[in-house]
C-alpha cells in the first residue's frame, strides 16, 4: 500500500514571502498520479495542482509550482507571493493509476499554513 | 452544476443510533468514494464504489455499509453509531478509468457529531 508522508505539520510564511511544503511518499508503482489540495476553514477541498508521473516537467499553477523528484519520492509545494488567503491546510495525495489500486487517493496527515500580515 | 452533493451538512446522534449520509454528484462520474477526516489524521477511505451496484472496503470500513442503487448516489450508512466514529465526512468522485490525469472531486463535507 502506498503511504504518503507530510513531515511539517504547521508552517508559517510573511505575506509577499515564498514557502515550501513538504511532501514523500512510497510506492512500488510507476505510473502514478500527485496532487495537492487546499482546505480552508470553509472546509471545501480544493484541488491546488496536480502531477502525472511520468512527465518530468514539474508542473505549475500561477504561484504555486512543485518540485518533483521522481528517484527521490518527494513531491513538494511552492508557494510565492504568499497571501492571506493561503492560509489553511494542505494535503498531498498520491493516485494510483493501476486497476489493482483502484485508482484510490491516499492522503498525508496535512500541513497547516499561517500567514502573517 | 452542482457537481458533488452531501446531505445532511450536520448532525448530532446519540450512541447506538443509525444514519445514512447521501452524495449525489451530477458529472456521470464511475467513481464514487467515503472518507472521514479526523484531526491529525488526514483523509482516510472508509468505501468506494467503481460502479452502479458495485462497492469495496477502503482503510478504515468497520462500521459503516454503503450501497450504490444509482449511478449518481452513493449512500453511506451507521447502522449503530459510536463516539468513535465522530468525524467529518467527504464523499468524492472521479472520471472513468480509461482517463488519465483525474483528480477527485470533493463535497463540502458532513459533520458527524456522536454523544
Amino acid at each position: 500500500a502506498q503511504t504518503v508522508t507530510q513531515s511539517q505539520p504547521e508552517m508559517s510564511v510573511q505575506e509577499a514571502e515564498t514557502v515550501t511544503l513538504s511532501c514523500t511518499y512510497d510506492t512500488s508503482e510507476s505510473d502514478y498520479y500527485l496532487f495537492w489540495y487546499k482546505q480552508p476553514p470553509s472546509r471545501q477541498m480544493i484541488l491546488v495542482i496536480r502531477q502525472e508521473a511520468y512527465k518530468q516537467q514539474n508542473a505549475t499553477e500561477n504561484r504555486f509550482s512543485v518540485n518533483f523528484q521522481k528517484a527521490a519520492k518527494s513531491f513538494s509545494l511552492k508557494i510565492s507571493d504568499s497571501q492571506l488567503g493561503d492560509a489553511a491546510m494542505y494535503f498531498c495525495a498520491y493516485r494510483s493509476f493501476s486497476r489493482a489500486g483502484s485508482y484510490q487517493l491516499t492522503f498525508g496527515k496535512g500541513t497547516k499554513l499561517s500567514v502573517i500580515p | 452544476n452542482a457537481g458533488v452533493t452531501q446531505t445532511p451538512k450536520f448532525r448530532v446522534l446519540k450512541t447506538g443510533q443509525s444514519m445514512t449520509l447521501l452524495c449525489a454528484q451530477d458529472m456521470n462520474h464511475e467513481y464514487m468514494y467515503w472518507y472521514r477526516q479526523d484531526p491529525g489524521m488526514g483523509l482516510r477511505l472508509i468505501h468506494y464504489s467503481v460502479g452502479e451496484g458495485t462497492t469495496a472496503k477502503g482503510e478504515v470500513p468497520d462500521g459503516y455499509n454503503v450501497s450504490r442503487l444509482k449511478k449518481q448516489n452513493f449512500l453511506l450508512g451507521l447502522e449503530s453509531a459510536a463516539p468513535s466514529q465522530t468525524s467529518v465526512y467527504f464523499c468524492a468522485s472521479s472520471y472513468t478509468t480509461g482517463t488519465r490525469s483525474r483528480e477527485l472531486f470533493f463535497g463540502e463535507g458532513s459533520r458527524l457529531t456522536v454523544l
